[in-house]
């Protein structure tokens, strides 16, 4: 039962270059999350989806693109990638978004250099 | 604009002692709150959980307990032990948890053995 996956742990980017943080769960749940934590900071919502095909934006979208063709899948995707994005990136599912479902990736360390 | 604020960036406690987690909200919307638990490159893990319906509830060790009015919550752990040294992240929703959970910037506890 591997729950939520993010691929890969760890990257490093050069500006201006792109790259899609992959997430898959197998858990068959509709809602799923992207967030980040920069350092000292709490987690802030980027992305969010209530379902396939469905997909809105959180608190700090601009810079991210997201795209929701299956259930199991919600890939984050960075476009000209900036030292702002410099942070660590959890994805999230649960079931009907019930708050106390939410299982959480162990998370994708990017840097941008 | 901080929605849910955890105003101790950390506290240490010595193993068998009380454990107070501190958080404050200002969204009066949000009607169910959550703790996260956070180990060093994992992703967080569902702690505990209360709907504002409730002014306390207990799970083991751990409990929450929520005051309206002042719109504060706080998260006791008796007796605490090595094994909660962690980052506690307070979260908030609304809609009885249906909306994207809003998080504070959590509070890293050490626990003394």
């Amino acid at each position: 039962n591997a729950g939520v996956t993010q691929t890969p742990k760890f990257r490093i980017l050069k500006i201006g270059q792109s790259m899609t943080l992959q997430c898959t769960q197998d858990m068959n749940h509709n809602y799923m999350y992207w967030y980040r934590q920069d350092p000292g900071m709490g987690l802030k919502l980027i992305y969010y989806s209530v379902g396939a095909g469905i997909t809105d934006k959180g608190e700090v979208p601009n810079g991210y693109n997201v795209s929701r063709s299956t259930t199991e899948d919600f890939p984050l995707r960075l476009e000209l990638a900036a030292p702002s994005q410099t942070s660590v990136y959890f994805c999230a599912s649960s079931y009907e978004g019930r708050a106390y479902g939410y299982t959480f990736g162990s998370g994708t360390r990017l840097t941008v250099v | 604009d901080q929605q849910v604020k955890q105003n101790s960036p950390s506290l240490s406690v010595q193993e068998g002692r009380i454990s107070i987690l501190n958080c404050d909200y200002t969204n009066s919307m949000f009607d169910y709150f959550l703790w996260y638990k956070k180990y060093p490159a994992e992703g967080p893990t569902f702690l505990i959980s209360i709907s504002s319906i409730k002014d306390k509830n207990e799970d083991g060790r751990f409990t929450v307990f929520l005051n309206k009015s002042a719109k504060h919550l706080s998260l006791h752990i008796v007796p605490s032990q090595p094994g909660d040294s962690a980052v506690y992240f307070c979260a908030a929703s609304k809609d009885g948890g249906n909306t994207p959970l809003v998080f504070g910037k959590g509070t890293r506890l050490s626990v003394i053995a």
